[in-house]
């Protein structure tokens, strides 16, 4: 098993231009949730989904869209790059949200400029 | 929402010390606490994780201890090596609300040979 794989592992973006993150996972957890880190900030929840056609928003969603059209993949939209959106982004998966560990994937580390 | 506080930010300690980091919730009702081992550049990966039915659990060098009465929990790690070296996050989760677990803030460990 591959685990959790994200996609690119970097990209630099200017401020107003669009991208998805990747993230796919092979071990048919049902819970996908995207997480930004900053420094000093621990991890932040973005958007997570409990299931496919199922999404919800987490503590900091603003600037991001996702969907999840299979259980697999969990693709992490942003409509509008800003400079406050440099960060590194990590892709979890757990078999269900509850009282299970987190897989995460290796991380996107992305800047604005 | 849950709020997770987690002490110190920084702990430096001389190789074969002891290494204590403790957080605090504020939900009563959260029940399952993870703990997660960042080193440099690399993914969170699960070390430990406790339920609140249990007090305490090892593995090896390393332990946790729940008191829900006062709403915190601590990572103990013995006879630390400069492999453990590392950012170390804590996190709170609960059965409902999607089971979305709320991380602190991290704490750098730094074991000096």
């Amino acid at each position: 098993n591959a685990g959790v794989t994200q996609t690119p592992k970097f990209q630099v973006l200017k401020t107003g231009q669009s991208m998805t993150l990747q993230c796919a996972q092979d071990m048919n957890h049902e819970y996908m949730s995207w997480y930004r880190q900053d420094p000093g900030m621990g991890l932040r929840l973005i958007h997570y989904s409990v299931g496919a056609g199922i999404t919800d928003q987490g503590e900091v969603p603003n600037g991001y869209n996702v969907s999840r059209s299979t259980t697999e993949d969990f693709p992490l939209r942003l409509l509008s790059a800003a400079p406050s959106q440099t960060s590194v982004y990590f892709c979890a998966s757990s078999p269900t949200g509850f009282r299970q560990p987190q897989h995460f994937g290796d991380g996107t580390r992305l800047s604005i400029l | 929402g849950e709020n997770v506080e987690q002490h110190p930010s920084t702990l430096s300690v001389q190789e074969g010390d002891s290494a204590v980091i403790k957080c605090t919730y504020s939900d009563s009702a959260s029940n399952y606490f993870p703990w997660y081992k960042q080193e440099l550049g690399k993914r969170p990966q699960l070390i430990i994780d406790i339920r609140s039915n249990v007090g305490e659990k090892k593995d090896q060098r390393i332990a946790v201890t729940l008191n829900k009465t006062a709403k915190h929990f601590s990572l103990h790690i013995t006879e630390t090596q400069p492999e453990d070296s590392a950012v170390y996050f804590c996190a709170a989760s609960k059965n409902t609300n999607a089971g979305k677990s709320t991380f602190g803030d991290g704490t750098t460990l730094t074991v000096k040979p």
